[in-house]
């Protein structure tokens, strides 16, 4: 099945200091790329949509200058937290849309927990 | 901002018992309904996923029944198992050229043995 990860899996980093969290889509190739963040026993809240080669399309409220979004290959999608604070720590995932799949359906990487102290 | 309403929040079930979890929704440009289950620390896995013109799909233990002119669906875990212990999230997706998917709230299912 398609198969999507996540590297790092967990992060602890300083305020101030930047952040890549990279998606990739190991057995497939993903026209889009989706970025969620979780905050504990909450949903999914969408991010941004990221299409290979063109800029992301950054959810009303979220930050693009903040959250920047590369998707340069259809199967790698970085998220860069830049000048991270306590806040922006969460749970971040991405999932990957496959270009010969079904028009809806995702599949979810297993997430990364960024800590900022 | 399009909205998808899933309840209970939490449940509580006993093994070989029936579990039952609902959606709602309000933009009748939705035509995907999926369930995701998440366990913790992991992201969302497709469970069963429905189109508005069945209502009723089934697969191994799981039932998606979809009522849509209540704009409602919902999902049943037949002889729920300990193992099935995990959150599950409804979403729903409209025709568009992203497609994108809006999440409910999410249910906290236990499953006790």
């Amino acid at each position: 099945g398609a198969v999507v990860s996540q590297h790092p899996s967990r992060v602890i980093c300083k305020s101030g200091t930047s952040v890549k969290i990279e998606c990739r889509s190991l057995d497939f190739q993903a026209t889009t790329m989706f970025w969620y963040r979780q905050f504990p026993k909450k949903s999914l809240m969408l991010m941004a949509t990221s299409n290979e080669g063109s800029k992301a399309t950054y959810e009303q409220g979220v930050e693009k200058d903040k959250f920047l979004i590369n998707h340069a290959s259809l199967t790698l999608s970085t998220l860069t937290v830049t000048s991270a604070h306590p806040e922006d720590s969460s749970f971040y995932i991405c999932s990957a849309r496959e270009i010969s799949g079904l028009p809806y359906e995702q599949y979810f990487g297993p997430g990364t927990r960024l800590t900022v102290t | 901002q399009q909205q998808v309403k899933q309840s209970p929040q939490s449940l509580i079930v006993q093994k070989g018992g029936i579990s039952i979890i609902n959606c709602a929704y309000e933009n009748t440009a939705f035509d995907y309904f999926p369930w995701y289950q998440q366990f913790p620390g992991k992201g969302p896995a497709l469970l069963i996923a429905i189109r508005p013109d069945v209502s009723e799909k089934k697969e191994g233990r799981f039932t998606i029944s979809f009522n849509k002119s209540a704009k409602q669906f919902s999902l049943h875990i037949m002889d729920s198992q300990p193992g099935d212990s995990a959150t599950y999230f409804c979403a729903a997706g409209a025709s568009g050229s992203a497609r994108q998917l809006t999440f409910g709230s999410g249910t906290q299912l236990t499953v006790l043995p």
